[in-house]
């Protein structure tokens, strides 16, 4: 297993159009989290999933973003109808929780949004 | 609100100095991360502190947690070159069922020879 993989690298998109990223996470992992990076600050938390149960999604998550986990394995994260605000790096991270504790984030190398 | 913030955002250095980044922290908790990231790359794991008085050195870095200041610390000793990046603590929120990390803003470091 070599990490976190994140596909696409890259995404130009023009404003208005539909994008979906994937994430596959480390297989022995039970949790993946979205994050959403803009230019100049640190990343912020979208959602996470606990297997394939959507546990949390903050309230950056507008109604034009949905992600899914399907049988707890990868996982995509659609935006709909694109805006030039959503252009960022959008970073996936899986972990393995046990017991009430995380042990450890893995983060993949980010898919960057670019809109138009 | 919880807000984690980050001491400087900017900072200059030139190689062979000692500085020191701060990490102040407005919630409890017992766990936090410091990260790397170089320009158009994504998160490398530094340091995973767990413990109130936990430190961990590796290399020319070193980090430490005091969970009642709510402050972490992360030293650079010695500076080259190849540190420069953009260093980032973070604060893991987990209670029970949940579970995310609150990122500072960063610290861009620059080291100059």
């Amino acid at each position: 297993d070599t990490g976190v993989s994140q596909d696409p690298r890259h995404k130009i998109t023009k404003r208005g159009q539909n994008v979906t990223f994937r994430c596959d996470p480390i297989s022995e992992h039970n949790r993946l989290y979205w994050y959403r990076q803009t230019l100049g600050q640190g990343p912020e938390f979208l959602t996470y999933f606990q297997n394939e149960a959507q546990l949390e999604k903050s309230r950056l998550l507008s109604d034009r973003f949905s992600a899914e986990r399907p049988k707890g394995s990868f996982s995509t994260l659609e935006i709909q109808r694109t805006e030039q605000g959503d252009s960022a790096m959008y970073l996936c991270a899986s972990s393995f929780a046990s017991g009430g504790a995380i042990y450890g984030y893995t983060f993949g190398s980010g898919t960057r949004l670019t809109v138009v | 609100e919880l807000k984690v913030e980050q001491n400087p955002l900017f900072l200059s250095m030139q190689e062979g100095k000692n500085y020191t980044i701060y990490c102040n922290y407005s919630t409890t908790s017992d766990r936090l991360y410091w990260y790397r990231q170089d320009p158009g790359k994504s998160l490398e794991s530094l340091f995973v502190l767990l413990s109130n008085g936990a430190v961990k050195q590796e290399g020319r870095l070193m980090a430490s947690l005091d969970t009642k200041a709510r402050l972490s610390t992360l030293h650079i000793t010695a500076a080259v070159h190849d540190l420069s990046a953009t260093y980032f603590c973070a604060v893991d929120l987990t209670v029970g069922s949940q579970g995310n990390l609150i990122f500072g803003k960063g610290t861009k470091l620059s080291v100059k020879p």
